[in-house]
This record gives structure tokens, C-alpha cells and sequence, in this order.
């Protein structure tokens, strides 16, 4: 049972346009949410979080909404940039102290 | 500087041999985590320890085992009664306290049983 699910393996997007990484998922007790970068054999690196008591939270050129009622999470990245290329992961928490991860986009910014 | 270390990067091993990943951490944190990475798989949660002594199973535990004598080190073995040992192993920790939050993660080790 997947309860955190990215349906889009991929992503292909042009140098300074808008990239958007969706995650949907299942388990209404989650209400933490967060955002990871990983580079090829390297380890996952977070990225930008958020609240369930919020729908949305910035940092710099990272946007993330949060939209409780569906169920469903999007990461904004504007402008791309090449070496934003990486796979993504989305990931959720309850107070169970375990983090649910889904299964990686891999994001490709084309200069 | 703070951080995850992992030892080794790459390590072969024979089918049949017991082996054992290192992971040891200077943040501080209470909790520590092993975890898999497979082509589309995303990561996995083999097991977990939130404090020293302790330690919890994850989803995919069967044919692993972890000792938490040390806060700072957490190593995972990989038995021979893993079925697919090949994969990438993360190591992460967090400051624990029953909420995970933000994991921090090492660099990993590329394990290739043959």
C-alpha cells in the first residue's frame, strides 16, 4: 500500500521556465510534509517543508502547496536551472516518528 | 563540521557472507535510520532506533539486523537471508524526540552481492 505516491517518474522543463513536482497521498494522519533533492550516489539533501496547518510555504525559488482536502502536495521551482536537476522526493510524517517517502521524479532542466 | 558518515562507498561481497555497513554521525541526534533505494522504488525504511539501546523495525527488516550501543553509531547488517541484498543503502538521522522532521542523510553505500 503506497501512501505517498509521485505518479510523474519524470519531468523535463527549459532553463527559466516554472517546474512543478506533484505528490498525492493516502493517509489523513499525516500532517507534516517534506521535500528532498538527491544527486545520483549521493545521499538525499531536504530541500523545503510544510505544515498541515498551512497551504503553502516559500523559500527563495521554492514554493510548496499543500492541499489538505485533496490530498495533495506540488513543489514549484521558478526559475529552473540546470543544476536543479536531481530526483525529488516527496515525503510524510504523523507522530510515528517514521518519514513515508514516495517514489522519486526525476527532474531534468534543459538549458 | 557536523555530519553523516558512511563507510564504504562501494563494497562487493560473495553471496552467502554476512556484511556490515557503517554509519556513524556527529549531529547530536537522537534518532537514526537505515534505509534501501531501488531503481522506482523511492527509499525504504529498514529499521530505526529514537534512542540509544533501542530500536524498531521498518517495512522491509527481514534479512537485516542493527545494534544501537553508541548515539552516534548505528551500523546495519546485511545477512545472508536477504534475498536481493544489491542496492543502495542510505543512513539518516534526525533529532528525534518522536517527531522525525527533517532526516539527514550520508552519502550512502553501493552494496553488490554476487
Amino acid at each position: 500500500d503506497q501512501q505517498v505516491k509521485q505518479n510523474s517518474p519524470s519531468l523535463s522543463v527549459q532553463e527559466g521556465r516554472i517546474s512543478i513536482l506533484n505528490c498525492d497521498y493516502t493517509n489523513s494522519m499525516f500532517d507534516y510534509f517534506l521535500w528532498y533533492k538527491k544527486y545520483p550516489a549521493e545521499g538525499p539533501t531536504f530541500l523545503i517543508s510544510i505544515s498541515s496547518i498551512k497551504d503553502k510555504n516559500e523559500d527563495g525559488r521554492f514554493t510548496v502547496f499543500l492541499n489538505k482536502s485533496a490530498k495533495h502536495l506540488s513543489l514549484h521551482i521558478v526559475p529552473s536551472q540546470p543544476g536543479d536537476s536531481a530526483v525529488y522526493f516527496c515525503a510524510a510524517t504523523s507522530n510515528t516518528g517514521k518519514l513515508i517517502f514516495g517514489q522519486g521524479t526525476t527532474l531534468q532542466v534543459k538549458p | 563540521d557536523g555530519g553523516i558518515t558512511q563507510s564504504p562507498k562501494y563494497l562487493f561481497r560473495k553471496e552467502g557472507q554476512n556484511v556490515t555497513l557503517s554509519c556513524e554521525q556527529n549531529l547530536n541526534h537522537d534518532a537514526m535510520y537505515w534505509y534501501r533505494q531501488d531503481p522506482g522504488q523511492g527509499l525504504r525504511l529498514i529499521y530505526y532506533s529514537q534512542i540509544v539501546n533501542d530500536f524498531q523495525k521498518g517495512d522491509i527488516a527481514e534479512g537485516y539486523s542493527v545494534s544501537r550501543e553508541k548515539k552516534e553509531s548505528f551500523p546495519l547488517t546485511v545477512t545472508s537471508a536477504q534475498k536481493n541484498p544489491t542496492a543502495f543503502y542510505l543512513c539518516a538521522s534526525s533529532m528525534g524526540s518522536g517527531r522525525s522532521y527533517e532526516q539527514y542523510f550520508g552519502p550512502g553505500t553501493r552494496l553488490t552481492v554476487t
